[in-house]
This record gives C-alpha cells, structure tokens and sequence, in this order.
C-alpha cells in the first residue's frame, strides 16, 4: 500500500524567513499524484499544491515544491514565511492502485511568528 | 460556484446514541469520499462512491458505520452506539473522476 511521511509535527519560523516542510513517501504503485493540502483553524482542508511530473518545480501563492521520485520526495518551501501562512499542512498523493484515493501524511503544523 | 457543503457543523453525543451527517457535494461531481480526522491526525478515507455506486468501504470501521448516495448526489454517513473513540472531524470529499478533491467544512463529533 501507499505512506506519506511527514517527519515534523511542528515547525516554527520568524516572518520574512524561509520554511521547508519535509515529505517523503512509499508506494508499490504507479502513483499518479501528490499534493500539499492547507487546513486554517477551524475549516476545511484545500489544495496547496499538486505535481504528477518528476523534477518539475509547482508553484502557488509564493509556496514551492519539486516532485523527486528518486528520492521519494515532495518537500514544501517558501523563501519568506507570512504570519497568515500559520496552519496544518498535509502531504498527500493518489495512488493508480485506486484512481482518485488520497493517502494523507500525519501533517506539519507550521507556526509563523512576528 | 457552490463548495462542499456538511451538515451539521457540529454535534455531541452520549455512548450508545446514534448519528447522521450529510454532505452535498459540489455539482457535476461523480465522486464523493467520507473521512475520518483524529485530532491531530491527517485525513483516513472511510468509504467512497462514484455516482451511487460504493466503490471502496473496507475502511469503515465496524458495522456501527454505514455510508449512502442513493441518487449519486448528496450522501449521509451514519454511526450507529457511537463510542468515545469515534469522536473525531468527519469530512466529506467530492472529485471528478481522478481530479483533484474539494473538502467540505466537516463535522466535528464529540461522544462523551
């Protein structure tokens, strides 16, 4: 079956610094996406990010991430954390196993502070 | 256009009581998905349909659970004797086929 890993359960940053969360993943099948989801407190989680193509670098309101399938990994950054960037971030992918299953990470909570 | 929309937003139980959520998903959607979210914890599919059909419920966690869409639009999920261990954010999920899934604002359960 599929696993995404998210090692850090919380990570803080200074506002205007850089973040990278950390996203790896196991899969036995053709996987045919992944994705960073953001849940604000209290609402529903919404798509980030999405990539299905390797080394290719995907963008969205100032976050990064490059899909690496030699290094199983799918790592988000932005060069300059905003105080409103403070949220739950999760790692997911889809798997051609079952078309269109997410398999979601544990999540990251980044904290910004000022 | 119109999100995903759960109702109701919240709700607290007693062990053993019954309770139904329901999830009108985003129109022309063929594909809706119920999940279950610990506190703390990401997102574990509990069943999904596509059009009325369910195509995946191994993830139910018990007969307690059951899942409809009878006309492949809106669907409830209902837990019958809930426990404690069932409180949780429950969220519904709609797609088209193989796109990219659009969540709904989810209904926190508490059991006490």
């Amino acid at each position: 079956g599929d696993s995404v890993t998210q090692t850090e359960g919380l990570v803080t940053v200074t506002e205007g610094l850089p973040v990278k969360l950390n996203c790896t993943y196991q899969t036995t099948y053709l996987t045919i996406a992944f994705f960073w989801y953001v849940q604000y407190l209290n609402e529903a989680p919404q798509v980030l990010l999405r990539s299905s193509t390797d080394n290719k670098r995907t963008e969205h309101q100032g976050f990064h991430a490059t899909l690496h399938k030699s290094s199983s990994s799918f790592h988000l950054q932005k060069s300059s954390a905003q105080l409103s960037d403070s949220a739950l971030y999760y790692c997911a992918l889809s798997s051609r196993q079952v078309v269109g299953q997410l398999t979601f990470g544990s999540g990251t909570r980044l904290q910004v502070y000022a | 256009e119109a999100g995903v929309t759960q109702s109701p937003r919240y709700a607290v139980l007693q062990e053993g009581q019954a309770v139904s959520f329901w999830c009108d998903p985003i129109s022309g959607h063929d594909t809706l998905y119920w999940y279950q979210q610990p506190r703390d914890q990401g997102p574990q599919l509990l069943v999904y349909f596509r059009d009325e059909a369910v195509i995946d419920n191994s993830q139910l966690p018990s007969d307690r659970f059951s899942a409809v869409r009878p006309k492949g639009t809106n669907s409830t999920l209902k837990i019958q004797s809930a426990k404690q261990g069932d409180t949780a954010t429950y969220l519904c999920a709609s797609s088209s086929t193989g796109r990219t899934q659009y969540f709904g604002p989810g209904t926190r359960l508490l059991v006490l």
